[in-house]
This record gives C-alpha cells, sequence and structure tokens, in this order.
C-alpha cells in the first residue's frame, strides 16, 4: 500500500525555473527519502531527511519536512532539462520503504 | 561497483509458463528488496531480506510468487505460473541497514505475460 502521496501528478516547468513537489502521509515515520526515475530506468536516491530534521539542501534540491502536518516537499531550483523525470518520495516506518505514486516533470528548453 | 545488476532486462512469456528473475547486490549490502512497478499500483514491497533470511513477505501477492537468497551476492525472484496480470517492471534494491539509509535500485526487469 502507499504511504506517500505526491501532488502534482504533473508538473511542466520552462528551463531556469523552480520544480516543487509535495507529498503528505499518514503515519509516525523514521526518516523520508526522495527518488528520481529516468523513463525505463532504475531508481536513484536524491536526498534523505530525518523525522527530527525540518530542511536538508543537496546541491538544487532542497526538502523540508513538517512532522505535525505529515509532508514534506522537494524544490528543484534552476531546472534543466536533464532533471526530467518521475520523482518519488518514500517513507520509512520501521524497515519498510513505501513510495507514494510520483510526480511526472517535465522541463522545457 | 556495478552497482545491483538485475537480469534479465526484458522477459516476454506465455501464461502458465515458470519466470525467474536475478538479483545481484552491492557487495557489502545486509538488505535486500524486491518491488514490483505498475501503472496502476505504482512502486509495490514484495519482500524484503536481511543478512540474506526473509524478513517480510507481506506484499507477495499469491502463492505463485517465491524469492530465495541462498547467499549475501544472489536473490531470484520466481512466479509459477506466470499470468498476464503479473506483467511489471520488477525491480531489486540493495542497502546497508535497511531502510535507514539509501536504497541502490537495479535497473529492472520488464515482465510480459501474454
Amino acid at each position: 500500500s502507499q504511504q506517500g502521496e505526491e501532488d502534482p501528478q504533473a508538473l511542466s516547468i520552462q528551463e531556469g525555473e523552480n520544480a516543487t513537489m509535495n507529498c503528505s502521509y499518514k503515519t509516525s515515520i523514521n526518516n523520508l527519502q526522495w527518488y528520481r526515475q529516468n523513463s525505463g530506468r532504475g531508481l536513484v536516491h536524491l536526498i534523505l531527511i530525518r523525522s527530527n530534521e525540518r530542511e536538508k539542501h543537496s546541491g538544487r534540491l532542497r526538502v523540508t519536512l513538517d512532522t505535525s502536518k505529515k509532508s514534506s516537499s522537494l524544490l528543484i531550483t534552476a531546472s534543466r532539462a536533464a532533471d526530467t523525470a518521475s520523482y518519488f518520495c518514500a517513507t520509512d516506518t520501521d524497515y519498510k520503504l513505501s513510495f507514494g505514486a510520483g510526480t511526472t516533470v517535465t522541463v522545457r528548453a | 561497483d556495478a552497482g545491483v545488476i538485475q537480469s534479465p532486462r526484458h522477459e516476454v512469456t506465455e501464461m502458465g509458463q515458470e519466470v525467474t528473475l536475478r538479483c545481484k547486490p552491492i557487495s557489502g549490502h545486509n538488505s535486500l528488496f524486491w518491488y514490483r512497478q505498475t501503472m496502476m499500483r505504482g512502486l509495490e514491497l514484495l519482500i524484503y531480506f536481511n543478512n540474506n533470511v526473509p524478513i517480510d513477505d507481506s506484499g507477495m501477492p499469491e502463492d505463485r510468487f517465491s524469492a530465495k537468497m541462498p547467499n549475501a551476492s544472489f536473490s531470484t525472484l520466481k512466479i509459477q505460473p506466470s499470468e498476464p496480470r503479473d506483467s511489471a517492471v520488477y525491480f531489486c534494491a540493495s542497502s546497508f541497514g535497511g531502510s535507514a539509509g539509501e536504497l541502490f535500485f537495479g535497473e529492472g526487469s520488464r515482465l510480459t505475460v501474454l
């Protein structure tokens, strides 16, 4: 069963713009992770934020976590064509990593 | 490191046939996961191994599915007999320390059951 739900389902932006996607989940978590999946490929880990952290940065990525609202957001700044992919949040409850349905991001040149 | 290696990358078979998917995790990782991805259901966790021992197989859809991990460097997912609704992309992922850290995914095995 899917623990996390991403919003929006799809996003189309111009190169150079920022992309923001949100993830909501239902139960308490140990950590929350974001992954990227290019078409026809496996998932690639982007960033992990622990339940006691509120914000984390990695290059052009910024992730926030609000455990009181059971939500997280992923911001990609200064998007590039290579950022075109599906993005998934995944919540860690004990040993299980449950993935949301994903946000498909298209970056137009 | 070559990463997680899955084979075959593509498999087309007929209903009723046995399908075996293979996975070689990253050396040194002690956790292995099998996921299934479909458009309708997204990514579903099928089974999780820790130190070669199946910890949770509650996601395995039916008795037709079985998974083994005979040693730290090899795992198989078997479907017997296969059905058209088993058509999906099957991913293997490995990590050190379960889901507390980063999972490394293979490129997946795309299964089509006719």
